[in-house]
């Protein structure tokens, strides 16, 4: 059964750079039907994509988040990451890591999710 | 630009049916979305794909008491047989030339 599940600092400081790590296990990252992605959650507010990358490193970012962020794969450690730039309470969120996949009609979608990892952004 | 349109709140009772909506911009009325259920404290879980003609096929586990249909730009999440633990929110979710677009999300409230 596939799962993912993220890791990384719980505490980031305004204008730094938050880095986290979804690691998937009973599976490879490196099948070629799926991509990978990140979603986050704001407090009290809903699911927003920051974006998606394929195992050969191709990635598709939210235009609204594109010039600060950077989502790479490492196949060896089955593993992909998110780096978010520029860091301001904005950023504060639970953040999910998934794997997208492909069905009828051209649809991708999530499943499995991540358990998710809060990160809150303060000095 | 694709949108998906969802009431922010619904309810129902305890052993009763819901139908959650969720709605496709113009000109974009023939796309799939899927459904996502996001627990507190979990991490959210994909329900159900539905496609434009109403098709529809469960992630694996999901219960019987969760279907899904369509109409025009509409398309419907019913859960039938309510329990305390369906109170949720509920996302739909569809995919855009390899973007993805999520809806503003329905948290549903069991009396």
């Amino acid at each position: 059964q596939l799962q993912l599940q993220e890791s990384g600092p719980g505490l980031v400081k305004p204008s730094e750079t938050l880095s986290l790590t979804c690691t998937v296990s009973g599976g490879s990252i490196s099948i070629a039907t799926y991509y990978w992605g990140w979603i986050r959650q704001p407090p009290g507010k809903g699911l927003e994509w920051i974006g998606n990358i394929y195992y050969s490193g191709t990635t598709h970012y939210n235009v609204s988040l594109k010039s600060r962020v950077t989502i790479s794969v490492d196949t060896s450690k089955n593993q992909f990451s998110l780096r978010l730039t520029s860091v301001t309470a904005a950023d504060t969120a639970t953040y999910f890591c998934a794997r997208l996949r492909p069905g009828s009609q051209f649809l991708y979608w999530f499943d499995p999710w991540g358990q998710g990892s809060l990160v809150t952004v303060s000095s | 630009q694709l949108v998906l349109t969802q009431s922010p709140s619904a309810s129902a009772s305890l052993g009763a049916s819901v139908k959650i909506t969720c709605t496709l911009s113009s000109g974009h009325s023939n796309y799939p979305i899927a459904w996502h259920q996001h627990q507190p404290q979990k991490g959210p879980r994909y329900l159900i794909k539905i496609n434009s003609d109403g098709s529809h096929s469960k992630g694996d586990g999901i219960p019987d008491r969760f279907s899904g249909s369509s109409s025009g730009a509409e398309r419907y999440l019913t859960i039938s047989g309510l329990q305390s633990d369906d109170e949720a929110d509920y996302y739909c979710q569809t995919w855009v030339a390899a973007n993805v677009v999520f809806g503003g999300g329905t948290k549903l409230t069991v009396l």
